[in-house]
């Protein structure tokens, strides 16, 4: 069936650290990916994508790494900061629909 | 940019009574989806639209639950008559196209029925 799973529900990690949360999604057929961040009180945010046709991409202080063979996804947050305390949702979008993980929760130590 | 606007972001009602949630999308984005998020389930997708039309609702739990998109730039979500197990944070997200493109999400409306 089609699911994505996150290997660590909590990671903590101390300020200026880097930071890396583990998704594997058991879905072969999955194309497209993003990495969202979620506060407390507010919706799902868009950190970072991922096409099938890629193994890595990097934006600000992010990177997010693809290996299709082994079906996982991984998100490294460099530097880590307090602000960067949220839970991380890997996702993958099929058919319109996008299906979330339980999410990782990150929490920064100062 | 405005982002997706969702209206009320708090409600708290009795139960039997209906209730209905508002979303304005990102301007220029023609897909919208409704998402339920509890501890329990997670992030569930209740139903996507398509240009103002209904793509998928197979997420919509029962006939209580509708959902309409009467122009590009609103919809509603009802809940006619609501019950206890419908408290949950409900979510509503656009993106330019139903695929491979990020969905953009509202900051939520937070349901409690009594």
């Amino acid at each position: 069936g089609e699911s994505v799973g996150l290997h660590l529900p909590t990671l903590s990690v101390q300020e200026g650290d880097n930071s890396i949360i583990n998704c594997a999604y058991s879905n072969s057929a999955s194309d497209y990916f993003i990495w969202y961040k979620q506060e407390s009180g507010k919706g799902p945010q868009f950190i970072i994508d991922i096409r099938s046709n890629m193994d890595k991409r990097q934006g600000q202080r992010v990177t997010v790494l693809l290996n299709k063979t082994v079906k996982h996804l991984s998100l490294q947050i460099a530097a880590t900061q307090p602000g960067d305390s949220a839970v991380y949702f890997c996702t993958y979008n099929q058919g319109g629909k996008l299906i979330f993980g339980q999410g990782t929760e990150l929490s920064v130590k100062p | 940019d405005a982002g997706v606007i969702q209206s009320p972001r708090h409600e708290v009602t009795e139960m039997g009574q209906e209730v209905t949630l508002r979303c304005k999308p990102i301007s220029g984005h023609n897909s919208l989806f409704w998402y339920r998020q509890t501890m329990m389930r997670g992030l569930e997708l209740l139903i996507y639209f398509n240009n103002n039309v209904p793509i998928d609702d197979s997420g919509m739990p029962e006939d209580r639950f509708s959902a309409k998109m009467p122009n590009a730039s609103f919809s509603t979500l009802k809940i006619q008559p609501s019950e206890p197990r419908d408290s949950a944070v409900y979510f509503c997200a656009s993106s330019v196209t139903a695929s491979n493109q990020p969905q953009h999400f509202g900051d939520g409306t937070r349901l409690s029925i009594l």
